[in-house]
């Protein structure tokens, strides 16, 4: 199975700061990486496929960026409803697999 | 207005059966690749098993491989999920979700999840 593994799990930051998270891939996963947010007691909510493409309806602080192995999720400036968890998550190869989570805190 | 609606979820003992629905609506149903994720409490999430469009092709996460079958019927747009010999450690939140046919083929659209509790 592929491993994701993200860095940090968690982070501390305030609004309008530059957040970016990590995901890095046990082998090359091409562009076939995504990220998603989840707010407590939710489903996780779809920001960027196939590394960099923006979701429709997604705010345009979020970018994604990356290929092969490592990848970076950035938030330009942060909002207070960004406080949030977010993951990556390959679909190279079944089984898909998610990372660990980063929690993003005030 | 594409929705995901689940049903199903429940108490159950170990080594008892669950069976969880989702309804889709607002989209072509039987155009779509459908997946279950669940979410253990306070943890991560795991991918559990896909459906091609038209049930041809079917894939599962190797720990739930024989016990947990994965079906649709598009002339009710739902996919279900029957879930048996359930272990302790299979409580969770379990999701349905729409897997965008292309590109990353990322889950766009996520239905409100379902608590299994496996528990005696």
């Amino acid at each position: 199975d592929i491993q994701m593994t993200q860095s940090p799990s968690s982070l501390s930051a305030s609004i309008g700061d530059r957040v970016t998270i990590t995901c890095r891939a046990s082998q090359s996963i091409t562009l076939y990486l995504n990220w998603y947010q989840q707010k407590p007691g939710k489903a996780p909510n779809l920001l960027i496929y196939a590394a960099s493409s923006l979701q429709s309806g997604v705010p345009s602080r979020f970018s994604g960026s990356g290929f092969g192995t490592d990848f970076t999720l950035t938030i330009s400036s942060l909002q207070p409803e960004d406080y949030a968890t977010y993951y990556c998550q390959q679909s190279y190869r079944n089984p898909y697999t998610f990372g660990q989570g980063t929690k993003l805190e005030i | 207005e594409v929705q995901l609606v689940q049903s199903g979820g429940g108490l159950v003992q170990p080594g008892g059966s669950l069976r969880l629905s989702c309804v889709g609506s607002g989209f072509t149903f039987s155009s779509y690749w459908m997946s279950w994720v669940r979410q253990a409490p306070g943890k991560g999430l795991e991918w559990v098993a896909n459906i091609k469009q038209d049930g041809s092709e079917i894939k599962y996460l190797a720990s739930v491989k024989g016990r947990f079958t994965i079906s649709r019927d598009n002339a009710k747009n739902s996919v279900y999920l029957q879930m048996n010999s359930l272990r302790a450690d299979e409580t969770a939140v379990y999701f349905c979700a729409r897997e965008v046919g292309s590109s990353s083929w990322p889950f766009d659209y996520w239905g409100q999840g379902s608590l299994v509790a496996v528990s005696s």
